[in-house]
């Protein structure tokens, strides 16, 4: 089944502790993307990669990091957390780019205390 | 940062009506425009990717049409169902991906 599988679904972490959402996609996409949605502001974009060994920052990537050394798999890093980034996360992928639709994979609910 | 704005915010509609919303996006450096339909506790899903000016999709009773030079869409759900309750995003790519914030559309039985 072709999907993009986040995980963890759910975490609650304490200010300052590493953690890494994980993200991967079977549907060999080029192009995959980190997004956060937070009340009233849609969901804004915080990194994107083109292709392996490429990414961009979007609107948001104060405290965050990825890498994209396989096709199939973009991590999200938050090195510190702090309460701020608590939100609920998304990890979407795309065959080419900003002009075919959007795969999103189950999303993270984080909760930074 | 790019204003991709979407009205009404939320809508209650009547089993049966058709209804319609709007997506506002900046005409310059332009390479689609998304629709998404977003169910609660669930994620975004694709209804329609549009690139060309004048662009027109359909699917079942949900419709979309493309304006990049005056920067708007519009999406269109013809004798609205319950289960088309959800929230409607539209999304502009340039670079990357802005979204809006959606218009939740609530269909009563």
């Amino acid at each position: 089944e072709a999907q993009v599988t986040q995980n963890p679904r759910y975490l609650i972490t304490v200010t300052g502790k590493k953690l890494t959402v994980t993200c991967s996609q079977n549907m060999n996409h080029e192009y995959m993307s980190w997004y956060r949605q937070d009340p009233g502001l849609g969901l804004r974009q915080i990194y994107y990669s083109m292709n392996v060994e490429v990414t961009d920052k979007g609107d948001v990537p104060e405290g965050y990091k990825v890498s994209r050394k396989e096709k199939r798999n973009f991590p999200l890093i938050l090195e510190s957390p702090s309460p701020n980034q608590t939100s609920l996360y998304f990890c979407a992928s795309s065959l080419s780019g900003q002009v075919t639709e959007a795969f999103f994979g189950q999303g993270t609910r984080l909760t930074v205390v | 940062i790019l204003n991709v704005e979407q009205s009404p915010q939320s809508l209650h509609v009547q089993e049966g009506d058709s209804t319609n919303f709007t997506c506002s996006f900046p005409s310059s450096n332009f390479y689609a425009l998304h629709w998404y339909r977003w169910e609660t506790a669930k994620s975004p899903e694709a209804l329609f990717v549009m690139t060309l000016n004048g662009d027109e999709k359909k699917k079942g009773r949900i419709s979309a049409t493309l304006n990049t030079k005056e920067g708007y869409s519009y999406l269109y759900i013809k004798g609205s169902q319950p289960e088309d309750s959800a929230t409607y995003l539209c999304a502009f790519t340039g670079n990357q991906f802005y979204f809006g914030t959606g218009t939740s559309l609530t269909v009563i039985p």
